[in-house]
């Protein structure tokens, strides 16, 4: 079953802009990943965010977790062609480290 | 240091026949986890290894899926008579005992059955 829903499915943006992409979840949740898909370098794991956190940083990349709205949101500013990808949130289910996916959003970014 | 490798990277085959996709993980990474990835969906939880073992099974889709590893190492998964419904990319990923959260994914198997 999916438990995470990122939003919007697509997204187009000019190089420079930030791009902002949103997961809701169903159930409580230990920690939640979001992780990037593009052609050349497969799935990678960009930044993990734990329950009991709000914010997290990581070079251009923010995330945020609010847990009484069960969502988070992953902020990618001064957008590069090379951040076109699909990027996926992940959530953990219980504590046996099975990862729940959404169905991602897919990232363009305009020269 | 070399990441999980997965071959071979893609595989074309005829309904019915049997099919075996390798993964390799990063060296000394306990856990190993199979994935399918359907075209524009999200990942699909297929088994998940500690060691040799796979205390969770619940992903596989039916008793045509099944998946050994050995040696604490390489792991195989094997769909028997193949359905057009199984043409897929499957990803192994693989993680460290003490950094279990974060999963390091393989390039995948593109499986097409005709």
């Amino acid at each position: 079953s999916q438990q995470g829903e990122e939003d919007p499915q697509a997204l187009s943006i000019q190089e420079g802009e930030n791009a902002t992409m949103n997961c809701s979840y169903k159930t409580s949740i230990n920690n939640l990943q979001w992780y990037r898909q593009n052609s050349g370098r497969g799935l990678v794991h960009l930044i993990l965010i734990r329950s009991n956190e709000r914010e997290k940083h990581s070079g251009r990349l923010r995330v945020t977790l609010d847990t009484s709205k069960k969502s988070s949101s992953l902020l990618i500013t001064a957008s590069r062609a090379a951040d076109t990808a699909s990027y996926f949130c992940a959530t953990d289910r219980d504590s046996n480290y099975q990862l729940i996916w959404g169905a991602g959003t897919k990232l363009i970014i305009k020269p | 240091g070399a990441g999980v490798s997965q071959s071979p990277s893609n595989k074309v085959t005829e309904k019915g026949k049997d099919v075996e996709l390798r993964c390799d993980p990063i060296s000394g990474h306990t856990a190993l986890y199979w994935y399918r990835q359907s075209l524009g969906q999200g990942l699909e939880f297929l088994i998940y290894f500690q060691g040799n073992s796979a205390p969770d099974k619940s992903g596989l889709p039916s008793d045509r899926f099944s998946a050994e590893r050995t040696g604490g190492s390489v792991s195989t998964l094997t769909i028997q008579r193949t359905q057009q419904e199984d043409s897929a990319v499957y990803l192994c990923a693989s993680s460290p005992f003490f950094e279990q959260e974060t999963q390091y994914f393989g390039p995948g198997t593109r499986l097409l059955v005709l």
